[in-house]
C-alpha cells in the first residue's frame, strides 16, 4: 500500500478554517485519497475522498495537488466537534482494505 | 446513512476464557466486513478481512486460530477471542462497505473494549 505521510498535531481556532495536510509522494494513478476521522471511543467516520479534481461535501472540502503527491482536507468552520484524529488514507478501489496511518490529532481551541 | 453495530459495546472477562463480539450491518449487505483492533494512543490495525460464506484472510502476524472470524450472513459478521489474555485486551473495530456500492465508502461500528482480567 502507498504510504501517507501527515502531521502528528495541528490546532485550529473555533469558527475558523482548519487545513490538514498530508502527503502522499508514492501514490499510483488508480488510488483513491481518502479521509475518516476518529473522535475519542468511537470508530472511525468517512469524510471524503477524491480521485483528482476538489471535492466538497457537506462536511469538508478536499483540495488535491496537480501532481497529485499531496492533498489538504479543509474543515470551513471548525467546531469543537470536529476535535478528532483524522487520517488521511490511500485506496485503490471500492471493496479493498484500508491501512491506517498514524493520522493528525486536530484540537480545537475555543 | 448506512449503520453498522457491533455487540457487546464493551466486556470484561476472566484469562483463559473466550469471547465473541457481533457486528452487524443495520440497513445494508456486506459480502466483506473488516476486523481492526486498536490499542490506546494508537492507531487502527487491520486483523483480518472477513467474507461472506467463505474463510476470512488474516494479516500478518494474527494468530487466526485464536481470533476466529465467521461471517454467516449478508449482515453478520463474529469476532472470538479465544483463550482471551490480558494483552488480548483492546478496542475491537469492524468496519463493512455496502455490497454493489458505488460510495466507496465504509461505514464503521462504534467499537468494543475487551478487557482481560
Amino acid at each position: 500500500d502507498a504510504k501517507t505521510t501527515q502531521p502528528n498535531s495541528m490546532e485550529s481556532n473555533e469558527e475558523e478554517p482548519a487545513h490538514l495536510p498530508c502527503n502522499h509522494s508514492t501514490i499510483s494513478g488508480t488510488d483513491y485519497i481518502h479521509w475518516y476521522r476518529q473522535l475519542p471511543s468511537q470508530g472511525p467516520e468517512y469524510v471524503i475522498h477524491g480521485l483528482t479534481s476538489n471535492v466538497n461535501n457537506r462536511m469538508a472540502s478536499l483540495a488535491i495537488a496537480e501532481d497529485r503527491k499531496s492533498s489538504t482536507l479543509i474543515l470551513h468552520r471548525a467546531t469543537l466537534r470536529d476535535a478528532a484524529v483524522y487520517y488521511c488514507i490511500l485506496r485503490d478501489r471500492s471493496g479493498s482494505r484500508l491501512t491506517f496511518g498514524e493520522g493528525t490529532q486536530l484540537t480545537v481551541n475555543p | 446513512g448506512a449503520v453498522v453495530s457491533q455487540h457487546p459495546s464493551w466486556v470484561i472477562c476472566k484469562s483463559g476464557t473466550s469471547v465473541k463480539i457481533e457486528c452487524r450491518s443495520l440497513d445494508f449487505q456486506a459480502t466483506t466486513m473488516f476486523w481492526y483492533r486498536q490499542f490506546p494512543k494508537q492507531s487502527l490495525m487491520l486483523m483480518a478481512t472477513s467474507n461472506e460464506g467463505s474463510k476470512a484472510t488474516y494479516e500478518q502476524g494474527v494468530e487466526k486460530d485464536k481470533f476466529l472470524i465467521n461471517h454467516a450472513s449478508l449482515t453478520l459478521s463474529t469476532l472470538t477471542v479465544t483463550s482471551a489474555h490480558p494483552e488480548d485486551s483492546s478496542f475491537y473495530i469492524c468496519s463493512a462497505e455496502p455490497w454493489g456500492s458505488s460510495y466507496n465508502e465504509q461505514f464503521f461500528g462504534p467499537g468494543t473494549r475487551l478487557t482481560v482480567l
